[in-house]
């Protein structure tokens, strides 16, 4: 089955500093990959996501790029502030059903 | 905005316990899902949901797990004796047709 490994699990940055997590995957059959920040006691919440067939998409401060042949993925967060402090989680989709493979979870703190 | 909601929002319950976790998603998704984290863990895949019936289930989702969806509107995870390792945030999600999936707050259990 398919299996996500992220880097770091912990992430400090000063505010205004940009903060990147990287994932990897093991299946070429996913196709999507969203990434999700969890506040405390929250689920978690779709940030931004991106198909097989694009290569970067960026939403504001955050961007998330793919590179299908290395099989990874990572999500670009620019001038953070400290709201953006949260757990941040990617996610790779490929069966036909849409069941989800997460990371492990990325803890980013941004110090005021 | 539309959400999907779950109740109850904390579970206490005695191991061997039946326990029902209820979710109503958004009212026109077609395919539904239970995952589940552990306090400090990845989110987990359990079990998909489509036309009335299981399309894809994990290794997790054995014997004392079911899911209904009995009014159309509900969508229920029933553990019929509830182990301690039972013990860990269960969240419903729930797409239409596009990948994304729209995830609820989360049941909080805990077995004892």
């Amino acid at each position: 089955g398919e299996n996500v490994e992220q880097h770091p699990s912990t992430l400090s940055v000063q505010e205004g500093d940009s903060a990147v997590i990287k994932c990897t995957y093991s299946d070429s059959a996913s196709n999507y990959f969203p990434w999700y920040k969890q506040e405390l006691g929250k689920g978690p919440q779709l940030i931004i996501d991106i198909r097989s067939n694009v290569g970067e998409k960026k939403d504001q401060r955050i961007a998330v790029t793919l590179n299908k042949t290395a099989k990874h993925f990572s999500l670009h967060i620019t001038e953070t502030q400290p709201e953006d402090s949260a757990v941040y989680f990617c996610a790779a989709t490929g069966s036909t059903w849409g069941k989800s493979t997460f990371g492990d979870g990325t803890t980013l703190t941004v110090k005021p | 905005e539309p959400e999907v909601t779950q109740t109850p929002s904390h579970q206490v319950t005695q191991m061997g316990q039946e326990v029902i976790l209820r979710c109503v998603p958004i009212s026109n998704h077609l395919y539904f899902y239970w995952y589940r984290q552990i306090l400090g863990q990845k989110v987990e895949f359990l079990v998909s949901f489509y036309n009335n019936e299981i399309s894809e289930k994990s290794e997790i989702f054995d014997d004392q797990f079911s899911v209904e969806r009995p009014d159309g509107s509900n969508f229920t995870l029933k553990i019929r004796s509830t182990k301690l390792e039972d013990s860990a945030m269960y969240f419903c999600a729930g797409r239409l047709y596009q990948e994304t999936q729209y995830f609820g707050p989360g049941t909080r259990l805990l077995v004892l």
